[in-house]
């Protein structure tokens, strides 16, 4: 089974400081790792996304994500946080060994408070 | 630009009521799906689809079943609405294949008195 571990509910930096937002994950065969973030009272926005290739993947507005695979974690991170970064962040992942078809699963979220 | 679209931002419901969810996307994907989303417990999968007429049960099935009779539609149905299904719905699509991010609709927020 698949799952999706955010540790820290919530996540308070201060602007123009480094901002890290941890996920790690448990998948039986290969995972592909997505970063969603949700503004109030709206859908997820897609951030970036690991498949394949370099480890270091590059995304929306900024941000990145490591892929580690000995540590099975899938951390987000940006240089210099702004305000207007603060939002609710998910790690979701699907394990494609089995069915390209198989659905996200994602953790429980984190929220972000970046502080002026 | 790519997009889906549910049917309601907020709606109010009674107990008992029969509640229909749509959810329309443009992309022409394969896959749709219905998540519930409540505080501290993230996102939860209601049902999917991978195919017109085809649907597979998620993590939370229970109270609820879907309906794809077009690529395009994927309606979320409450049988009989409770008061523990007040949440917020989300509806996605994605591509097949499984590479491809799901794309999500802007939510509707149920609330059921």
């Amino acid at each position: 089974a698949q799952s999706v571990a955010q540790p820290e509910d919530q996540v308070n930096v201060a602007e123009g400081n480094p901002l890290t937002v941890k996920c790690t994950y448990s998948v039986s065969g290969n995972p592909y790792l997505f970063w969603y973030v949700q503004y109030p009272n709206r859908g997820l926005q897609f951030l970036l996304k690991y498949i394949t290739g370099d480890n270091l993947v590059k995304g929306s507005y900024g941000f990145e994500a490591e892929f580690n695979k000995s540590q099975t974690s899938f951390h987000l991170k940006k240089p210099s946080a702004l305000v207007s970064d603060s939002a609710l962040y998910f790690c979701a992942v699907r394990d494609i060994t089995f069915s390209g078809n198989t659905p996200l699963v994602f953790g429980k979220g984190t929220r972000l408070s970046v502080i002026a | 630009d790519v997009k889906v679209t549910q049917s309601s931002r907020y709606l109010v419901k009674r107990t008992g009521e029969k509640v229909f969810l749509e959810c329309v996307q443009d992309m022409d994907h394969e896959n749709m799906f219905w998540y519930r989303q409540d505080p501290g417990l993230g996102l939860r999968l209601i049902y999917f689809s991978y195919d017109v007429k085809m649907k597979e049960k998620g993590d939370i099935p229970e109270g609820y079943s879907v309906s794809r009779e077009k690529k395009e539609r994927f309606s979320l149905i409450l049988e009989s609405a409770s008061t523990n299904q007040t949440s917020m719905y989300l509806c996605a699509s994605s591509l097949t294949g499984g590479f491809g991010e799901a794309f999500f609709g802007q939510g509707t927020r149920l609330t059921v008195v």
